[in-house]
């Protein structure tokens, strides 16, 4: 079952905050989370395994909750460069198949 | 970060031929090679898993005979897509994982368009 992501899509300026959010309806192993720009392959970001970590490098950090059936990705004074569409991957115990989210479009404008 | 490299990027064929795209981990062994499509402005859907020397595990609703895996050697995938339709227009990619290591991450192929006409 593909896990769902919200919000959908999200318009930002240059320098404001958002937050991305994975939910899934079974118990998790572990999250990866991924950029696409249009066309090209994903780009891997980060992958969180424990409940309670939270991750982090440069301005864009994740965290993987208690119950670890959810995560989310947090990006601050985002950058134009941070345009893209983020996906969750994730991860079920037993089983090494990557299942990705819904995704989450994001611009960033001037 | 490890490099996966898809080939062709892209791809016109006839309806009825068939197209083989392949997948190499070039500076890593890959036990694990995972298959995805993707539609426009949608996320990637797993076709199959395909671990090396044994036979690929598809996902409910994706044709085996129409698209062929083989994992041949640690660090080659091929997906063949028989007897081509215009409906298997679409970009396919591969990942790459190396699965006797711990918590590793996925490394991404740059996809392949495909167009049948």
């Amino acid at each position: 079952q593909q896990p769902v992501q919200s919000p959908q899509a999200v318009i930002l300026r240059e320098g404001e905050d958002a937050v991305i959010n994975c939910s899934s309806s079974k118990a998790l192993y572990s999250v990866h989370w991924y950029r696409q720009k249009h066309g090209e392959a994903p780009i891997f970001l980060m992958i969180l395994l424990k409940g309670g970590e939270q991750k982090g490098h440069d301005k864009i950090s994740a965290s993987f909750n208690e119950k670890k059936q959810q995560s989310s990705l947090y990006l601050t004074a985002s950058q134009l460069s941070y345009s893209g569409t983020y996906f969750c991957g994730t991860e079920m115990y037993g089983n090494e198949k990557l299942t990705f989210g819904t995704g989450t479009r994001l611009t960033i404008i001037p | 970060g490890a490099v996966v490299s898809q080939h062709p990027s892209r791809v016109i064929c006839k309806s009825g031929t068939s197209v083989k795209i392949e997948c190499r981990s070039l500076d890593f062994q890959a036990t694990t090679m995972f298959w995805y499509r993707q539609f426009p402005k949608k996320s990637l859907m797993l076709m199959a898993t395909s671990n090396e020397g044994s036979k690929a595990t598809y996902e409910q609703g994706v044709e085996k005979d129409k698209f062929l895996i083989n994992h041949a050697s640690l660090t080659l995938s091929t997906l063949t897509v028989t007897s081509a339709h215009p409906e298997d227009s679409s970009f396919y990619i591969c990942s790459a994982r190396d699965l006797r290591l711990v918590n590793t991450e996925a490394f991404f192929g740059q996809g392949t368009r495909l167009t049948v006409v």
